[in-house]
């Protein structure tokens, strides 16, 4: 049982360029979210997904794409990079969203650090 | 809106002795309140919830958390500190939205836990 494997774990890119990190799940968890994590700055939310054709934005998503064609995969698109977002992102999942059935409780992926020159 | 606040950005303990890790909240409605662990180069790990009922709450690797409804505060203790206790503390908070955004977490910046021998 693999969880939430994130890919990649390293990448650098040059800024305009575009690229996908990778987010998968094996739980056959409903919700599916992106953060980013920035020194002092706690995570903040990207995009969230509760479902196969379901996303929503959260606190940070500009400059950022999602889609959610299967229940498995959430990838996460950076359409034009840019030095601020060089960061640290995490892919997390869980059940759903009601309480009764674990929601909250999030499977953290490893992470993906990005650098932006 | 939905917040959390970790008033400290690290607590430094020795082994052995008591740990507190702190958190504030402030919410409308009911608080549905959690704590995450991030160790070094590593995704977060869930702890432990409040959702309803005992004030007291237990979790994972010995901590247990203390919800208090006048202080609007949810402290995170453990009687006696392991230097493998070291890491990233986060106190974070379900979004008080409908729907789908009641999956997302709000998490507090972090703080950092240092248990010297």
């Amino acid at each position: 049982n693999a969880g939430v494997t994130q890919t990649p774990k390293f990448q650098v890119l040059k800024t305009g360029q575009s690229m996908t990190l990778q987010c998968a799940q094996d739980m056959n968890h409903e919700y599916m979210s992106w953060y980013r994590q920035d020194p002092g700055m706690g995570l903040r939310l990207i995009h969230y997904s509760v479902g196969a054709g379901i996303t929503d934005q959260g606190e940070v998503p500009n400059g950022y794409n999602v889609s959610r064609s299967t229940t498995e995969d959430f990838p996460l698109r950076l359409l034009s990079a840019a030095p601020s977002q060089t960061s640290v992102y995490f892919c997390a999942s869980s059940p759903g969203t009601s309480l009764l059935l674990g929601a909250n409780v999030l499977t953290f992926g490893a992470g993906s650090r990005l650098t932006v020159l | 809106a939905q917040s959390v606040a970790q008033p400290e950005d690290q607590v430094n303990v020795a082994e052995g002795n008591p740990l507190t890790v702190k958190c504030t909240y402030s919410v409308s409605g009911n608080p549905y309140l959690f704590w995450y662990v991030q160790y070094p180069n590593r995704g977060l790990q869930f702890l432990l919830k409040y959702i309803t009922g005992d004030n007291l709450v237990k979790g994972s690797y010995g901590f247990e958390a203390e919800f208090n409804k006048s202080q609007t505060s949810f402290h995170l203790k453990k009687p006696s500190a392991l230097v493998s206790d070291s890491a990233l503390y986060f106190c974070a908070v379900r979004d008080g939205g409908y729907g789908g955004s009641q999956g997302n977490l709000i998490f507090g910046k972090g703080t950092k836990l240092s248990v010297k021998p």
